[in-house]
């Protein structure tokens, strides 16, 4: 596609229940991120893929958050025993090189923990 | 590690008129400095971006200035329209450590016809 694809765009989960969002970037973009931007604040950064390896994955809050890229291009996001404090957007962002490139950002998910 | 505070947090102007957005950043390795834009319900949207071997750049009506020695870079947005009501962000990256953009808390500019 043209841009950064992500889906599902709005999701409504009771706390609890384990989430998946999934982020299809550019075609042919290596690089893939991961942010997290929580209402009226600026995005913050959760992970970091090249291709299909994870480099940096310190902005992950908690080990109830999991990412992957096994092939180098879709992205999951995976949320487990979400927390109202969950709620926000999840930005998915890519470039076409590893760094020194324009970043990308996809329209977002929005989830809302009830 | 890297730290980019930004002002104002709210900005609003009358049409035609000239706004203003600073950032400052406090790593001084830091390199490259994108500015995006947010819509309501929509994610962020490159406008101009600059590189530390760069003063300003312009683009049409948007320019950024980037002060390397005092680590601080600024947009500039002349004759506002109200289609440039949004939220904007500032951010700081260092250009060989993947995609870690820092960002700014943001500036909501209102464009009043």
């Amino acid at each position: 596609g043209a841009g950064v694809s992500q889906s599902p765009r709005y999701k409504v989960a009771k706390r609890g229940q384990d989430v998946a969002l999934r982020c299809d970037p550019i075609s042919g973009h290596v690089s893939l991120f991961w942010y997290q931007q929580a209402l009226g604040q600026g995005p913050e950064f959760l992970t970091y893929f090249q291709n299909e390896a994870q480099l940096d994955k310190s902005g992950l809050p908690s080990d109830r958050f999991f990412a992957e890229r096994p092939e180098g291009s879709v992205s999951t996001l995976k949320i487990q025993r979400t927390q109202q404090e969950d709620s926000a957007v999840y930005l998915c962002a890519s470039s076409r090189q590893s760094s020194g490139n324009t970043i990308y950002f996809g329209e977002g998910s929005w989830l809302t923990v009830v | 590690g890297e730290n980019v505070e930004q002002h104002p947090s709210t900005l609003s102007v009358q049409e035609g008129d000239s706004a203003v957005i600073k950032c400052t950043y406090s790593d001084s390795a830091s390199n490259y400095f994108p500015w995006y834009k947010q819509e309501l319900g929509k994610g962020p949207q490159l406008i101009i971006d600059i590189r530390s071997n760069v003063g300003e750049k312009k683009d049409q009506r948007i320019a950024v200035t980037l002060n390397k020695t005092a680590k601080h870079f600024s947009l500039h947005i002349t004759e506002t329209q109200p289609e440039d009501s949004a939220v904007y962000f500032c951010a700081a990256i260092i250009y060989n450590q993947g995609g870690k953009l820092i960002f700014g808390q943001g500036t909501e500019l209102s464009v009043k016809p």
